[in-house]
């Protein structure tokens, strides 16, 4: 099962909403990503958990607040968004390329369309 | 400076014929490269990967092809099909890095 799983699969939220973007693999993985995606661009990624750890933030704006519960789920907590935020948010999910795997492809969940209105 | 490039925004070819995407990259650094589908809307689906080790690796209808040495690859896809209509980007890691390169895609349309 090479499976990603995203909720909501659309959200239209005001500038002063909050709200929250949720992502669940059962790959065991251990590594999972958040990426942008803006019409005919590629993916741009925005934060890396591994082992339930923030390994990286591309200076990525407070706005967006990434939270990993435990190893299979990844949330990202939306607040006072701006219309430029209106995107694609994909989640994706990999071995641990810094495990000595030589297999490290990122599996990606269908995505949720984010409207900011 | 775009590390992955895709320098055919779009291509067009006929259905039951080959179809064949390419990709340069510059960094040395990058051993594993894969290739991604994208249809509108959706997230990418991961197609198939290869090693630096290797120079071929083929799966189905698919295969990617690797020269190192003139840091160029290509997905060839036989017999293309109206379902393959999409696009692809090309991407690239690096050992012990989270990071992927992706190239800007190529729009692949098969007619039927």
């Amino acid at each position: 099962d090479t499976e990603v799983t995203q909720t909501p699969k659309h959200l239209v939220m005001g500038m002063t909403n909050k709200k929250s973007l949720k992502c669940e693999q059962h790959m065991g993985h251990r590594a999972m990503y958040w990426y942008k995606q803006k019409a005919k661009k590629p993916p741009e990624l925005m934060f890396v958990y591994s082992y339930e750890k923030l390994s990286i933030n591309e200076s990525v704006p407070s706005r967006f607040s990434p939270e990993c519960p435990n190893s299979s789920l990844l949330n990202l907590h939306l607040h006072a968004l701006q219309p430029e935020d209106s995107a694609l948010y994909l989640c994706a999910s990999s071995q641990d390329p810094t495990s000595g795997t030589i297999r490290y492809e990122q599996y990606f969940g269908p995505g949720t369309r984010l409207t900011v209105t | 400076d775009q590390q992955v490039k895709q320098n055919s925004p779009s291509l067009s070819v006929q259905e039951g014929r080959i179809s064949i995407l390419n990709c340069d990259y510059t960094n040395s650094m990058f051993d594993y490269f894969l290739w991604y589908k994208k249809y509108p809307a959706e997230g990418p689906t991961f197609l198939i990967s290869i090693s630096s080790i290797k120079d071929k690796n083929e799966d189905g209808r698919f295969t990617v092809f690797l020269n190192k040495s003139a840091k160029h690859l290509s997905l060839h896809i036989v017999p293309s099909q109206p379902g393959d209509s999409a696009v692809y980007f090309c991407a690239a890691g690096g050992a012990g890095s989270y990071q992927l390169t992706f190239g800007k895609g190529t729009k692949l349309s098969v007619i039927p």
